[in-house]
């Protein structure tokens, strides 16, 4: 069974400062994804990232897939009230349709 | 952009009740899953279907059924709704094994 464990759980940070969320396995994933989901809604995806190394950048939001491809983070810029959310990993083993969460982290941003 | 729709947002239901969310997307998308969320307890893969008709079971099939009848639309059925099947409800579909692209979420509450 693969696991995705984020950390931290929760997060209360002011306006404008930075902040990176993890996320960890022991097990390999073809692709890993974030997602965005305010309460009351449904999960938004924010990237996928399927290439170990690989970074993307969206805007403040910057997103690494870790080499061995069994890690990443998500790092926030300048931090503002609408980044406000639940942010969840979920990742894919090789020739699945299946989708592994982690459990998410909660973030707070506080004007 | 991809729309998937739930048909309600809120419900209420008591328990025995024969209970049915639909779920409806708009991009002819292949895959198409319901998940389960709740505190403390992430996103769980009830069932999934990639193609008409055909269905597989999650990781917490037990006390549901699916119907795929048509390509765009998956059904989730409570066949005799309890009160630990209270929880959010989300449906999504995907064209590639990954990129899940959710609905809104259907607030299920069984009393």
């Amino acid at each position: 069974t693969q696991l995705l464990e984020q950390s931290p759980q929760f997060l209360s940070i002011q306006e404008g400062e930075n902040l990176t969320v993890y996320c960890n396995s022991s097990s390999v994933f073809s692709s890993l994804q974030w997602y965005r989901q305010e309460p009351g809604e449904g999960p938004v995806l924010l990237v996928t990232v399927v290439t170990g190394g690989e970074v993307k950048k969206l805007k403040r939001l910057t997103f690494q897939f870790g080499d061995a491809r069994k890690d990443s983070s998500l790092h926030i810029t300048a931090a503002q009230p609408g980044d406000t959310g639940l942010y969840l990993c979920a990742g894919t083993g090789a020739g699945s349709y299946q989708l592994t969460f982690g459990k998410g982290t909660k973030l707070s941003v506080i004007p | 952009d991809v729309k998937v729709t739930q048909s309600s947002r809120y419900l209420v239901k008591r328990t025995g009740e024969k209970v049915f969310l639909e779920c409806v997307q708009d991009m002819d998308h292949e895959n198409m899953f319901w998940y389960r969320q709740d505190p403390g307890l992430g996103l769980r893969l009830i069932y999934f279907s990639y193609d008409v008709k055909m269905k597989e079971k999650g990781d917490i099939p037990e006390g549901y059924s699916v119907s795929r009848e048509k390509k765009e639309r998956f059904s989730l059925i409570l066949e005799s709704a309890s009160t630990n099947q209270t929880s959010m409800y989300l449906c999504a579909s995907s064209l590639t094994p990954y990129e899940q692209y959710f609905g809104p979420g259907t607030r299920l509450t069984v009393t």
